[in-house]
């Protein structure tokens, strides 16, 4: 079974600053699927950024990027120019090919200072 | 753009009573996902459903049911409530595309409250 592991369960970064959130996982697969998913305190569930495993390229979107390792089984999120807004809980997720679900991480909770 | 509608988006139940909670995927997306979120952690796969039909079972209670309609609607029973089920429950659809990911768009949740 896939596990997806986030060992900071907390974070805080100053505004305009970059911060990095972490989360490794473990899984047999060789073609999946990762995943950051942003939840505010409204608990919409977000979806920040994907990264498909074949791709070997990081994924990026706008402030948000990813640095993939796929050796070191390890899927980071660097937030640029943090804002208040991105103040959320944030989830690391994997999708492999035995099915369309999500395994989710515990998450992490970002704070951003003013 | 039409998001996925869950209802009710607050629920209240004592122990032992039943609950439905309804999902109304994204229009054309034919599959539906259900999740349950526990205070404070991270959200769980329950069970989806594609064309009608089960296509994947996660941690799901024997007491817990679902099924898909025909309109692709689908709905979450659970029997006997547990202070346990107290959660949030997210419904997510997506559409089955050939040779691309089928990203998954989540509902709003519907909190459940077991007292």
């Amino acid at each position: 079974a896939q596990t997806v592991t986030q060992s900071q369960p907390e974070m805080s970064v100053q505004e305009a600053e970059t911060v990095t959130l972490s989360c490794t996982y473990d899984t047999s697969e060789s073609d999946y699927y990762l995943f950051w998913y942003k939840q505010p305190p409204s608990r919409q569930m977000i979806l920040v950024i994907r990264q498909e495993a074949y791709k070997q390229q990081n994924a990026t979107e706008n402030r948000f990027s990813v640095n993939f390792q796929k050796a070191a089984k390890s899927f980071s999120l660097k937030i640029s120019d943090s804002q208040l807004g991105d103040a959320a809980m944030y989830f690391c997720a994997y999708d492999g090919n035995a099915g369309n679900m999500l395994t989710f991480g515990g998450g992490t909770r970002l704070m951003v200072k003013p | 753009a039409a998001g996925v509608i869950q209802s009710p988006r607050h629920l209240i139940k004592e122990k032992r009573e039943t609950a439905t909670l309804k999902c109304y995927p994204i229009p054309r997306h034919d599959t539906v996902y259900w999740y349950q979120q526990g205070p404070g952690q991270d959200p769980q796969f329950l069970i989806s459903f594609y064309e009608k039909m089960q296509s994947d079972k996660g941690s799901i209670p024997d007491r817990f049911s679902a099924q898909q309609f025909s309109d692709y609607h689908s709905e979450l029973n659970m029997s006997s409530l547990e202070l346990g089920d107290s959660a949030l429950y997210f419904c997510a659809s997506s559409l089955v595309k050939r040779d691309f990911y089928n990203e998954q768009f989540f509902g709003p949740g519907t909190r459940l409250t077991v007292l």
